[in-house]
């Protein structure tokens, strides 16, 4: 499949655990972005890497979340000690980069579910 | 500060009515970029339309066409003769010049398609 590709697609854990989620791009994009969406709401901005340059952490909502990312290819979002709240279905986006006005194409998601 | 408002959380139509969906934006930038995403119920975020600021000509893709009317910070979506396929959660969102390249989404307008 040529689109953006996250793994797991759910995730169900107790509070306190750490809970790490993949997001695999599009061949060739060099921008990726991570978003949250919460149950009924639009999309919250998470973190946004561009090539080799420092992220953008600006959306993060608390030092308990972090995301890294390889180059251009995959990356994985950390979320320690999960509380409740952190229930969403995360969502990651890959576009071309430059212009920075490309669509961006999202991936289907992981479905994270604290108890 | 920047804001993309929804103000329909929730419409419902008859097949074959056609359905406005509201989209209001706030900027203080003048070069920004608008979209519409559909989010159908398998959950993917599927891009439909992208608009900058400099182009104000409204766009109409088969049954789907678009108003941009930067007097009154509006980028209206309309669906003629629509069909139950169309039922999903609609998002409008904005990139503007001086945020990188993060969407900023609306709270998402749901349209339900009844046979």
């Amino acid at each position: 499949g040529a689109g953006v590709s996250q793994s797991p697609s759910n995730k169900v854990t107790e509070k306190g655990k750490d809970v790490e989620l993949r997001c695999d791009p599009i061949s060739g994009h060099t921008a990726l972005y991570w978003y949250r969406q919460r149950l009924g709401q639009g999309l919250e901005f998470l973190i946004y890497f561009q090539g080799n340059s420092a992220p953008d952490k600006s959306g993060l909502p608390s030092d308990r979340f972090s995301a890294e990312r390889t180059g251009e290819s995959v990356s994985t979002l950390t979320i320690q000690r999960t509380q409740q709240e952190d229930s969403a279905v995360y969502l990651c986006a890959s576009s071309p980069g430059q212009p920075s006005n490309q669509p961006q194409h999202f991936g289907d998601g992981t479905r994270l579910s604290i108890l | 500060a920047q804001k993309v408002t929804q103000a329909q959380t929730e419409i419902s139509v008859v097949e074959k009515e056609d359905v406005t969906l509201d989209c209001v934006y706030e900027t203080r930038d003048t070069t920004y970029y608008l979209f519409w995403y559909k989010q159908p119920p398998s959950g993917e975020l599927v891009f439909l339309i992208r608009r900058n600021s400099f182009d104000e000509q409204n766009e109409i893709s088969g049954r789907y066409s678009w108003n941009f009317q930067k007097s009154t910070s509006s980028f209206n979506f309309t669906i003629t003769a629509s069909q139950v396929v169309d039922s999903a959660v609609y998002f409008c969102a904005l990139i503007y010049n001086n945020a990188g390249n993060m969407l900023t989404f609306g709270g998402g307008t749901r349209l339900m398609v009844k046979p």
